[in-house]
């Protein structure tokens, strides 16, 4: 099986901050990566599929990077409503679809 | 608007069952790829199941030979039979739409997700 592994668990940021969060494959999974965003009572909302393709409607300010073992997500300039819970997902290894383990992200 | 709807969820002792139900409005469960996906309290997600559009289904080991999914493609909805539940069990269950994009290589993603049902496990 795949484990999909994030970094930080937790972070801090305050509105207008670029924040990087990182996802690390246990073996290569090429571009097969994919980024949710997780608010309590809401539904999951996916932000970028394949690693870099930014899914329709999600603002530019999300952008993801990374192939083989190591992903990231990138916001450019944090927004008040980003403040939520980030996963990565692998599609590599298909039918497990695999998560990370989540990145919180709060207000400093 | 497209849409998912769960329902089901509650309160079931171990060893009990449960049938989770997902709605689904303005696309057809029967020509898509549709999963199931759980959070337990302060866990991240975990894939569940899924069912492809051409009727195969897959499970985690952890639910495989007491959960089954399933749908009605008359009613247009989606199905997750739960038994022998377990304390492990408890989370709120999500179902989802999974989509695909082709270029050389298919890349699946889940674009399309409900709010969830809560199903606690308990005596």
């Amino acid at each position: 099986d795949i484990q999909m592994t994030q970094s930080p668990s937790s972070l801090s940021a305050s509105v207008g901050d670029r924040v990087t969060i990182t996802c690390r494959a246990s073996q290569s999974i090429s571009t097969f990566l994919n980024w949710y965003q997780l608010k309590p009572g809401k539904a999951p909302k996916l932000l970028i599929y394949a690693a870099s393709s930014l899914q329709s409607g999600v603002p530019s300010r999300f952008s993801g990077s990374g192939s083989g073992t190591d992903f990231t997500l990138t916001i450019s300039s944090l927004q008040p409503d980003d403040f939520a819970t980030y996963y990565c997902q692998q599609s590599y290894s298909t039918p497990g679809y695999s998560f990370g383990q989540g990145t919180k992200l709060e207000i400093k | 608007e497209v849409q998912l709807v769960e329902s089901g969820g509650g309160l079931i002792q171990p060893g009990g069952s449960l049938r989770l139900s997902c709605g689904v409005s303005e696309f057809s469960v029967s020509s898509n790829h549709m999963s199931w996906v759980r959070q337990a309290p302060g866990k991240g997600l975990e894939w569940v199941s899924v069912i492809y559009s051409g009727g195969t289904t897959y499970y985690a080991d952890s639910v495989k030979g007491r959960f089954t999914i399933s749908r009605d493609n008359f009613k247009n909805t989606l199905f997750l039979q739960m038994n022998s539940l377990r304390a492990e069990d408890t989370a709120v269950y999500y179902c989802a739409r999974v989509s695909s994009y082709c270029a050389g290589d298919c890349f699946f993603f889940m674009d399309v997700w409900g709010k969830g049902t809560t199903v606690t496990v308990s005596s």
